[in-house]
């Protein structure tokens, strides 16, 4: 059973302050991605990782980065926070090897609601 | 890029009715389209999902449906039951694209 989990559920922090979100994966999948979650706007990509220290910009990458040192773990780093960025971040990860690495099947990590004051 | 519209964006039903989300897409090079229910509270899970070169698929109560020359695929529940009350997702991938439409709040009455 694939088991995604994430560093928090909840998470308050003030504008400008740096925030890192760790997500990490036990069924040694290649691809791992952290979206975010807004009411009306669904789920948008912010960056993809199809292998350690590789990463791919997603639809909303701006005032984000991202750290893959190891396979298991995928970090989302938000820089200097804003209250823009107050979301529910959710992580996925998927097995990878394909040529089409978006289709593979993905699993949800329960997510992190950041609440930035 | 790809730009998945879905509708309806809430849908109401009682118990045993069927309930049918819509979804289109732009990208006619996407050749994959999931569905992710999401319970509240709770994480995206997959339900079902369907390639480009299949025209339908069914898993019990849900089926999938995709017409490719209109760019559009739609997701069956039947006999709804309370427990498919949930916010429903779909996407549509390419290679290089992963969009996914703004989901539908199903709620299925007793």
């Amino acid at each position: 059973d694939v088991k995604v989990t994430q560093s928090s559920r909840y998470l308050v922090k003030r504008t400008g302050e740096k925030v890192f979100l760790e997500c990490v994966q036990d069924m040694d999948h290649e691809n791992m991605f952290w979206y975010r979650q807004d009411p009306g706007l669904g789920l948008r990509l912010i960056y993809f990782s199809y292998d350690v220290k590789m990463k791919e910009k997603g639809d909303i990458p701006e005032g984000y980065s991202v750290s893959r040192e190891k396979k298991e773990r995928f970090s989302l780093i938000l820089e200097s926070a804003s209250t823009n960025q107050t979301s529910m971040y959710l992580c996925a990860s998927s097995f990878g090897g394909s040529s089409q690495p978006y289709t593979d099947t993905q699993y949800f990590g329960p997510g992190t609601r950041l609440t930035v004051l | 890029g790809e730009n998945v519209e879905q509708h309806p964006s809430t849908l109401s039903v009682q118990e045993g009715d069927s309930a049918v989300i819509k979804c289109t897409y732009s990208d006619s090079a996407s050749n994959y389209f999931p569905w992710y229910k999401q319970e509240l509270g709770k994480r995206p899970q997959l339900i079902i999902d369907i390639r480009s070169n299949v025209g339908e698929k069914k898993d019990q109560r849900i089926a999938v449906t995709l017409n490719k020359t209109a760019k559009h695929f739609s997701l069956h529940i039947t006999e709804t039951q309370p427990e498919d009350s949930a916010v429903y997702f779909c996407a549509a991938i390419g290679y290089s694209t992963l969009t996914f439409g703004k989901g539908t709040m199903l709620l299925v009455s007793p």
